[in-house]
């Protein structure tokens, strides 16, 4: 196992259309995280999986993102009805137990919306 | 709600100095986590260097080591003898572990430029 993984590396969609990105975390980490980067800002929270229970979501989340980790190993994001306001670079990251101890973070997902 | 202020967006350091990176939060909190990332272009971040708040002696990593003063809320990063392997993107962060409540905050970032 190398590392967190994120598939696809980039993508390009058109405005409406849905998209879903998964995560594989490095092997018997249990906790699991999605953050979104836009240009020239910081990582914000979006949502965090321990094991296959989704604890917390942040208020960016709207209604038409959707977060999913069956059975705590890989996870997917959903966005429907994407907009242009969804272009940002999408990180997982994957810890294991308590997460006072190193957070991995994977390469990212690049959406862009036109 | 916590907030990581970074005011530097921007430094440059030529190749074997030093350089400190500034960052400041804001909490209510006494017991938390302070963490140094760093992103390099087009590759993942990776942890530089993390802080206890409970611990008063500032971590250090090789050449890199921070000033944590809990008081002022002030957490910058110096990095020595630079390496044009340093040049990144460095973020500051801040981490306060409740259970269920396990979410990184970071700030905007200070692009690092390694002059040769």
């Amino acid at each position: 196992d190398t590392g967190v993984s994120q598939n696809p590396r980039h993508k390009i969609t058109k405005r409406g259309q849905n998209v879903t990105f998964r995560c594989d975390p490095i092997s018997e980490h249990n906790r699991l995280y999605w953050y979104r980067q836009t240009l020239g800002q910081g990582p914000e929270f979006l949502t965090y999986f321990q094991n296959e229970a989704q604890l917390e979501k942040s208020r960016l989340l709207s209604d038409r993102f959707s977060a999913e980790r069956p059975k705590g190993s890989f996870s997917t994001l959903e966005i429907q009805r994407t907009e242009q306001g969804d272009s940002a670079m999408y990180l997982c990251a994957s810890s294991p137990r308590r997460s006072n101890t190193e957070a991995f973070f994977g390469q990212g997902t690049r959406l862009t919306v036109v | 709600a916590q907030t990581v202020t970074q005011s530097q967006p921007e430094m440059s350091v030529q190749e074997a100095e030093t350089v400190t990176l500034s960052c400041t939060y804001d909490t209510s909190e006494s017991d938390y986590y302070l963490f140094w990332y760093k992103q390099p272009p087009s590759r993942q971040m990776i942890l530089v260097i993390r802080q206890e708040a409970y611990k008063q002696q500032n971590a250090t990593e090789n050449r890199f080591s921070v000033n944590f003063q809990k008081a002022a809320k002030s957490f910058s990063l110096k990095i020595s003898d630079s390496q044009l392997g340093d040049a990144a993107m460095y973020f500051c962060a801040f981490l306060y572990y409740n259970f269920g409540n396990e979410k990184l905050t970071f700030g905007t970032g200070t692009r690092l430029t390694i002059i040769p």
